[in-house]
């Protein structure tokens, strides 16, 4: 079974700052692949990153990066240069099996 | 042109009643799946269906009754009805495995008075 802990339930940060999410993981498969989603007020479910296990190199989307420490099982998220649009509820997840297993969430702010 | 589509976006029922949520997907995915986002936004797997077959049935009370038709094709039907299960609903489909990640559906936020 996997477990996802994301500890932060909210955070705040200004336009145009740098703000990390934090993520760990609990898995027993030496396969897996890790996710940050966003979800808007809109409550849609957008994938924003996402990251082999396999692979060494942290995963990078325009200013949306990881920092994957895989002995550590930790898959921490920063949004760079951020924006008003960022706003929005950042759930962390995992899957190595038949299902996304998801975090609790962090409430990301954005102050102008 | 929706990936993943669902029916209806809204749903207010009263206790006792029988619903049904409906999801499309035109992304020819192997699998779909029916989440559950509750109060606090924690979001969980209910069912998984891959193929037709079902993979994947949580603790789910058994008034909850998943149905597929078709590899696009994931149905939920909710038996009586409680208080309990007001939530947010979400349907959302992947191949098998896949590393790229989930499509999801944009919800059906259910009240039950």
């Amino acid at each position: 079974a996997q477990t996802v802990t994301q500890s932060q339930p909210e955070m705040s940060v200004q336009e145009a700052e740098t703000v990390t999410l934090s993520c760990t993981y609990d898995t027993s498969e030496s396969d897996y692949y890790l996710f940050w989603y966003k979800q808007p007020p809109s409550r849609q479910m957008i994938l924003v990153i996402r990251q082999e296990a396999y692979k060494q190199q942290n995963a990078t989307e325009n200013r949306f990066s990881v920092n994957f420490q895989k002995a550590a099982k930790s898959f921490s998220l920063k949004i760079s240069d951020s924006q008003l649009g960022d706003a929005a509820m950042y759930f962390c997840a995992a899957n190595s099996g038949y299902a996304l297993n998801f975090g609790k969430g962090t409430s990301l702010l954005v102050t102008p | 042109d929706t990936a993943v589509s669902q029916t209806p976006k809204y749903l207010v029922t009263q206790m006792g009643n029988d619903k049904s949520i409906k999801c499309e997907q035109n992304l020819g995915h192997d699998t779909m799946y029916w989440y559950k986002q509750d109060s606090k936004k924690f979001l969980k797997i209910m069912f998984s269906y891959n193929n037709k077959e079902l993979i994947i049935n949580e603790t789910v009370p058994n008034r909850f009754s998943p149905k597929s038709p078709d590899k696009a094709h994931l149905n939920l039907h909710i038996n009586s009805l409680e208080l309990g299960d007001s939530a947010v609903y979400f349907c959302a489909s992947s191949h098998l495995r896949d590393t790229g990640g989930y499509t999801f559906g944009s919800g059906t936020r259910l009240t039950v008075v």
